[in-house]
């Protein structure tokens, strides 16, 4: 089976750099990605690693390390309109196309 | 822009009901998702199609829910009947398929179970 463990709960100030975390456990694994979604709103695709590393994409970053099972988002330049729900998701066959989820870290950016 | 169309937006039913979800994914995406999502929790996936095949339906409860592409475009998903427990909101996505790994999600359908 798959799971994946990331924080609950992040906040931080405008301006600041956040970094949210996420541990997988999946029978196999092709690579990793970030999606963001607002109340209310749908998911919308931020990042994907499949390679170890880090991927810059303007403000955000993600990073991958497949020895550990780990990665994170990392944003900068908070705004607030950052404040949002941040979910990572791994894909584990080899086809790439099938996604599990893990239970989203909700980030509040405070003024 | 090109996106994922789903409609109703909202949905409120009596339990034993049926209710019926529609889905149009963005032109030329072979893989077509179902998923459900429960207040504060992640995106469970209920069915993957691929073209007009599924290639996962292992967590989609088959007593009460089916779905269907008939045609390997839109895409219906159906609860018959509708308990309390299916209130949540219902994503739609698609992706291009192959090595491409985003997928677009749709505004999904809120139903709400009374």
């Amino acid at each position: 089976g798959q799971s994946l463990e990331q924080p609950s709960e992040v906040t931080a100030v405008e301006g600041a750099i956040v970094q949210i975390n996420c541990t997988y456990q999946t029978s196999g694994f092709y690579g990793l990605s970030w999606y963001q979604q607002h109340d209310g709103g749908a998911p919308t695709f931020l990042s994907y690693n499949a390679l170890d590393g880090l991927e810059e994409t303007g403000r955000f970053s993600s990073f991958l390390s497949r020895s550990d099972s780990y990665g994170y988002l990392l944003l900068q330049e908070l705004q607030m309109k950052d404040s949002a729900s941040y979910f990572c998701a791994v894909t584990f066959d080899n086809y790439g196309q099938n996604f599990v989820f893990g239970p989203g870290t909700r980030l509040s950016v405070l003024p | 822009e090109a996106e994922v169309a789903q409609s109703p937006r909202y949905k409120i039913t009596e339990k034993s009901q049926a209710v019926a979800f529609w889905c149009d994914p963005i032109s030329g995406h072979a893989t077509l998702y179902w998923y459900r999502q429960i207040l504060g929790q992640g995106p469970e996936l209920l069915v993957q199609f691929q073209d007009e095949s599924v290639v996962d339906d292992s967590q989609l409860p088959k007593d009460r829910f089916s779905a269907e592409r008939l045609k390997g475009v839109d895409s219906t998903l159906k609860i018959q009947p509708a308990e309390l427990g299916d209130s949540a909101m219902y994503l739609c996505a698609s992706s291009l398929g192959g090595t491409n790994t985003e997928a677009f999600f749709g505004q999904g359908t809120r139903l709400t179970v009374v």
